[in-house]
């Protein structure tokens, strides 16, 4: 499977503030995604980051909120725009393997937890 | 679209006891099934995955069963050890979505 890493790890913010995570994958991949996952809950999809084209959002979920960019096949970033503390979360990466017969297999990145004051 | 429940919420067990969580889904048009471990702090891991045509896999301590008339699948470890302790997501999805639903996780917890 892809190794995938994010930056920061962590983050305390002030509320009204934007935050943009990154998700670096060591191989090309074809799927990326970004979820939430309130603390205690499961996991929420944002949206699909779409290489060369605009995310795919998920219900409830708009792009001046989460603003995503995915300039490449192994690179991808999520903006938290506007802060508030219901933004706090873990906020993870995830990349779909596309080769063989487990074309739908995710694997998730180590999170960033994000803390809004 | 699908739905997934996952039972219990919490699991409490002694160090070498084994471990039983279910999952039901709604769709009859998922089949493929992923189980993720997440230890606090991490993001979550795969540990087994099952696909509709099988019934049942095992992986060392872990092992997947599949029944899909009622649908309903479960995660078993065997031996339990203190790392064992982590939080465990069921999932489903329709072959060749990207996507899976996601159970709302057992606590697992395994005493030494």
């Amino acid at each position: 499977s892809a190794v995938i890493s994010q930056k920061p790890s962590r983050d305390i913010c002030q509320r009204g503030t934007s935050l943009t995570i990154q998700c670096q994958v060591d191989s090309q991949v074809t799927m990326m995604f970004w979820y939430r996952q309130q603390p205690g809950q499961s996991l929420t999809l944002i949206a699909t980051a779409n290489q060369g084209s605009e995310a795919t959002y998920e219900s409830g979920f708009v792009i001046d909120k989460f603003p995503i960019s995915r300039p490449n096949l192994t690179f991808s970033t999520l903006t938290v725009s506007n802060m508030s503390p219901e933004d706090s979360s873990i906020y993870l990466c995830s990349t779909a393997r596309t080769s063989g017969a487990s074309t739908d297999t995710q694997y998730f990145g180590p999170g960033t937890r994000l803390t809004v004051l | 679209g699908e739905n997934v429940e996952q039972h219990p919420s919490t699991l409490s067990v002694q160090e070498g006891d084994s471990a039983v969580i279910k999952c039901t889904y709604s769709d009859s048009a998922s089949n493929y099934f992923p189980w993720y471990k997440q230890e606090l702090g991490k993001g979550p891991q795969l540990i087994i995955d099952i696909r509709s045509n099988v019934g049942e896999k095992k992986d060392q301590r872990i092992a997947v069963t599949l029944n899909k008339t009622a649908k309903h699948f479960s995660l078993h470890i065997t031996e339990t050890q203190p790392e064992d302790s982590a939080v465990y997501f069921c999932a489903a999805s329709i072959r060749g979505s990207y996507i899976p639903t996601f159970g709302r996780g057992t606590s697992l917890i395994v005493h030494p």
